[in-house]
């Protein structure tokens, strides 16, 4: 099975801006793996983000925006808010098995 | 708006199967061309996607776990389930219930719900 890797730690300085990255095992990441973006706080369930790499849902903060870059999805914080710090997920499609990454731990100072 | 409850054991015995409901209320699990999902955390670790159930009936499975587990729909409760058999401690986990659509394929998610696996 493919695996999908994320920073395990990432921190920002509030108000600065920060990108993180989803890599694949099999290669670049393309708009076929229809990269997937989750945020999940402690004690609480997942929050889908981003869809599709750049797709955001009517409950996403704007500052958040998803993209491909160099190869990878890319999830950039623009602003980051002490609120925002949270356990963030990458999800990908391989031909329909989706596979998600480690997540990055995102801390904001 | 649509919320997702899980329901079920919170201590299943090793070996045994676990079984799990999602209610959905707010909506109708059939209207709409939905694909109703599971996904696990295993304590302090990240996510893992299980599989989904489309609003065909059509399954698809994480291949890790295909020969275990069962996801169905019962459109007269409103609800949809996963069945995992022949658990074991490593099936320890919060179960998630999602609702996605053609696209995009995951949007909400439900509270989750801990099981243990333990005799």
């Amino acid at each position: 099975q493919a695996a999908v890797t994320q920073e395990p730690s990432v921190t920002v300085s509030a108000g600065a801006t920060v990108t993180l990255t989803c890599a694949s095992s099999t290669g670049a990441v393309t708009s076929g793996h229809y990269p997937y973006w989750l945020q999940q706080k402690p004690g609480q369930a997942p929050r889908t983000l981003i869809s599709d790499i750049g797709n955001k849902y009517s409950w996403t903060p704007a500052r958040f925006s998803g993209s491909l870059l160099g190869g990878k999805a890319a999830l950039t914080l623009s602003g980051a808010q002490t609120e925002d710090e949270a356990e963030y997920y990458c999800l990908l499609s391989y031909s329909g098995v989706w596979v998600f990454g480690g997540g990055t731990k995102l801390t904001v100072l | 708006q649509v919320q997702l409850q899980e329901s079920g054991p919170g201590l299943v015995k090793p070996s045994q199967t676990l079984s799990l409901t999602c209610t959905v209320s707010g909506g109708s699990i059939s209207s709409g061309l939905y694909f109703w999902s599971w996904i696990r955390q295993h304590p302090g670790k990240g996510l893992e996607w299980i599989g989904y159930i489309s609003y065909s009936g059509s399954t698809y499975y994480n291949p890790s776990l295909k020969s275990r587990v069962t996801i169905s729909l019962d459109t007269s409760k409103n609800q949809f389930s996963l069945k995992l058999s022949s658990v074991t401690a490593a099936d320890t986990a919060v179960y998630y219930c999602g609702r996605g659509a053609v696209t995009p394929r995951f949007d909400l998610w439900g509270q989750g719900t801990l099981v243990t696996v333990s005799s």
